[in-house]
């Protein structure tokens, strides 16, 4: 079995200040580990996601992540924020592997609001 | 880039009739298709796995025989809530992807349903 558990349910931040959503799983297989963004009322946008090689994982709209397989974490982090990042960002994790891929197992969610 | 169409976006319908909501691959053959639903203010759970032409696999705790799923062509799986509850007014989601291995998944925008 395998959790997500995302540390913080709500993140108020300043525009153009730094943000960093925090993760952490629990699995006791080998996984892959993903971050959507959800905007009200919509489905998911992928905003990165680790398969294999770097641990420092970049993606969308200036978003990264870094992979720590010891602490079994995959904060996401952005520099500067911008008001349109206001959105609720999820992290995922499912099997590497098999068959299993794209079975996801979400975390509880954060929403990341951005204030003026 | 890669589109799943699901629809409708909401539906409002009252206790113990059936709503179907569907999910189709606009631009990709969609083998695997998911369903997840997410409650108000918590995360979204896996339902079921469907891939083409096999009967759908469910999670833990999911009822089959209420929650109907039909993933009869490559482009289209439909998700049928019989008899509808109240309880079961929730936002459902589907995700496509194509083939076997590490292929993109690509999500719908999500069917709101509101039992009345």
């Amino acid at each position: 079995a395998q959790s997500v558990t995302q540390l913080d349910s709500q993140v108020p931040v300043f525009e153009e200040a730094p943000v960093e959503l925090r993760c952490n799983y629990s699995s006791s297989v080998s996984v892959y580990l993903f971050w959507y963004v959800q905007y009200p009322n919509q489905g998911l946008q992928l905003l990165l996601k680790y398969l294999s090689g770097s641990t420092l994982v970049k993606g969308i709209n200036g978003f990264e992540a870094e992979f720590n397989k010891s602490q079994t974490s995959f904060h996401l982090r952005k520099p500067s924020v911008h008001i349109s990042d206001t959105a609720e960002y999820f992290c995922a994790v499912c099997n590497a592997g098999g068959t299993s891929y794209g079975k996801l197992t979400f975390g509880q969610g954060t929403i990341l609001t951005v204030h003026p | 880039g890669a589109v799943v169409s699901q629809h409708p976006s909401w539906v409002i319908c009252k206790s113990g009739t059936s709503v179907k909501i569907e999910c189709r691959s606009l631009d990709f053959q969609a083998t695997t298709m998911f369903w997840y639903r997410q409650f108000p203010k918590q995360s979204l759970m896996l339902m079921a796995t469907s891939n083409e032409g096999s009967k759908a696999t469910y999670e833990q705790g999911v009822e089959k025989d209420k929650f109907l799923i039909n993933h009869a062509s490559l482009t289209l799986s439909t998700l049928t809530v019989t008899s509808a509850h109240p309880e079961d007014s929730s936002f459902y989601i589907c995700s496509a992807r194509m083939g076997q291995g590490r292929t993109p998944l690509h999500f719908g925008n999500g069917t709101r349903l509101t039992v009345t």
